[in-house]
């Protein structure tokens, strides 16, 4: 079975341009999260989908940052105009259920350098 | 105060020895544990979960888990070099929410 799949692996960029990530969750996976991960930390929710509908997007800074989750499947998150302090990983997971008993299964992550 | 709490380390340990990794959590409804490890420049990876009071095994791994004093941990048996890497909490609250809280780690040495 594939894992969760994310594109790009890295990205370098100058502040104020806008970037894009995509995820493909793991096939059956309704749920789908995006998260931030800093240097040292442990990885902070920005966004849930449960298959199409952002059911929690609290800790989405909305005035840059958007995401969408068209068919319930792939997803895209992008920021735009880039700031410096957005520079960290970008983690995408899915799990089958919505449920606080779902495993959540990690992709590789994003690696985003704002200069 | 954190919602979830991990000592940084690094937690040093001799190949073959049993490693033990702690965590905390403030938040009372919480209700399911997981435990991932992460390799410098890797994405976290599960490696055990725990819902109930008592003890998990999965093969070197067990996951102990006390609601009472808000308390989980995860040991390593017969620790091995490549067992070296971060080991994520995460506590998952069973409101509305289904918010995976992370702490932030703790760092293992396995030394051959």
């Amino acid at each position: 079975e594939a894992g969760v799949v994310q594109s790009p692996r890295y990205k370098i960029i100058e502040k104020k341009q806008p970037v894009a990530f995509w995820c493909n969750p793991i096939s059956g996976h309704n749920t789908l999260y995006w998260y931030l991960q800093n240097l040292g930390q442990g990885p902070e929710l920005l966004i849930r989908y449960e298959n199409e509908e952002a059911v929690d997007d609290s800790q989405l800074p909305k005035d840059r940052f958007s995401a969408e989750r068209l068919k319930g499947v792939d997803s895209t998150l992008k920021i735009q105009p880039a700031e410096l302090g957005d520079s960290a990983v970008y983690l995408c997971a899915s799990s089958k259920g919505t449920s606080g008993l779902n495993e959540q299964f990690f992709g590789p992550g994003t690696r985003l350098t704002v200069l | 105060q954190k919602e979830v709490e991990q000592n940084s380390g690094p937690l040093s340990v001799p190949e073959g020895a049993i490693a033990s990794l702690n965590c905390t959590y403030s938040d009372r409804v919480s209700q399911s544990f997981f435990w991932y490890r992460q390799y410098s420049g890797k994405s976290p990876e599960l490696i055990m979960s725990i819902y109930s009071n008592g003890d998990k095994e999965d093969g070197r791994f067990t996951a102990q888990l006390n609601k009472a004093s808000q308390y989980v941990s995860l040991l390593i048996r017969d620790s091995q070099p490549s067992d070296s890497a971060t080991y994520l909490c995460a506590v998952n609250r069973m409101d509305s929410s289904y918010k995976l809280i992370f702490g932030s780690g703790t760092r293992l040495l396995v030394r051959p």
